[in-house]
């Protein structure tokens, strides 16, 4: 059963404009949530992370939002950049168990 | 400061061969965890270390094991290899369990 979904496999985006990447989760007992951004052949790099506390934190062009009582949080991407076109993914965690992580959406933006 | 660093990048075993993966943490990190890639399965954890001491462990069979170091460097292990371990393979450092962790580049594993 897949705790963390992403539903979208893909996201096309012009470049300029707003990047929105989307992600649920099942259990309510996760505490703390993060995006990473992933380039072909290369690790996930962290972007950015939200406690379960607060409901947006920012991070220059990103911002991640968190709406706990709908299991769902967001990364905002703006304006986006032609270097933004990567594979995201969102992740979680409860307490100090390990992250775990949804399948990923791809974002390209289109110059 | 140097990142995570995994060796090697890339390699290629036949079915039924061994493979071991090495990492180092970046430097002052004592939790080192494990994850496969796979296209279309996302990440899915392996297992994490802490003071060499296995701390959680992913659903899969024991043909999977790690240990970890003094140095915190740690290894993984993937005996009696199959066609379906063929994977990147990630390894993650973090300061302590299951913080925000910093991934290295991955071991490629192609089993033919």
């Amino acid at each position: 059963d897949q705790q963390v979904k992403q539903n979208s496999p893909s996201l096309s985006v012009q470049e300029g404009r707003i990047s929105i990447l989307n992600c649920d989760y099942t259990n309510s007992m996760f505490d703390y949530f993060l995006w990473y951004k992933k380039y072909p052949a290369e690790g996930p790099t962290f972007l950015i992370s939200i406690s379960s506390i607060k409901d947006k934190n920012e991070d220059g062009r990103f911002t991640v939002f968190l709406n706990k009582s709908a299991k769902h949080l967001s990364l905002h991407i703006v304006p986006s950049q032609p270097g933004d076109s990567a594979v995201y993914f969102c992740a979680a965690s409860e307490g100090n168990t390990p992250l775990v992580f949804g399948k990923g959406t791809r974002l390209s933006v289109i110059a | 400061k140097a990142g995570v660093t995994q060796t090697p990048r890339y390699l290629i075993k036949t079915r039924g061969q061994q493979v071991t993966l090495s990492c180092s943490p970046i430097s002052g990190h004592r939790s080192v965890s494990w994850y496969q890639q796979t296209p279309g399965q996302g990440l899915q954890f392996l297992f994490e270390y802490f003071s060499e001491t296995q701390r959680n462990k992913g659903n899969f069979p024991g043909r999977f094991s790690g240990r970890q170091f003094s140095n915190s460097r740690s290894e993984m292990n993937v005996s009696t290899l199959e066609l379906g371990d063929s994977a990147l393979y990630l390894c993650a450092s973090s300061w302590d369990l299951s913080n925000t962790i910093y991934f290295g580049e991955g071991s490629w594993l192609t089993v033919v």
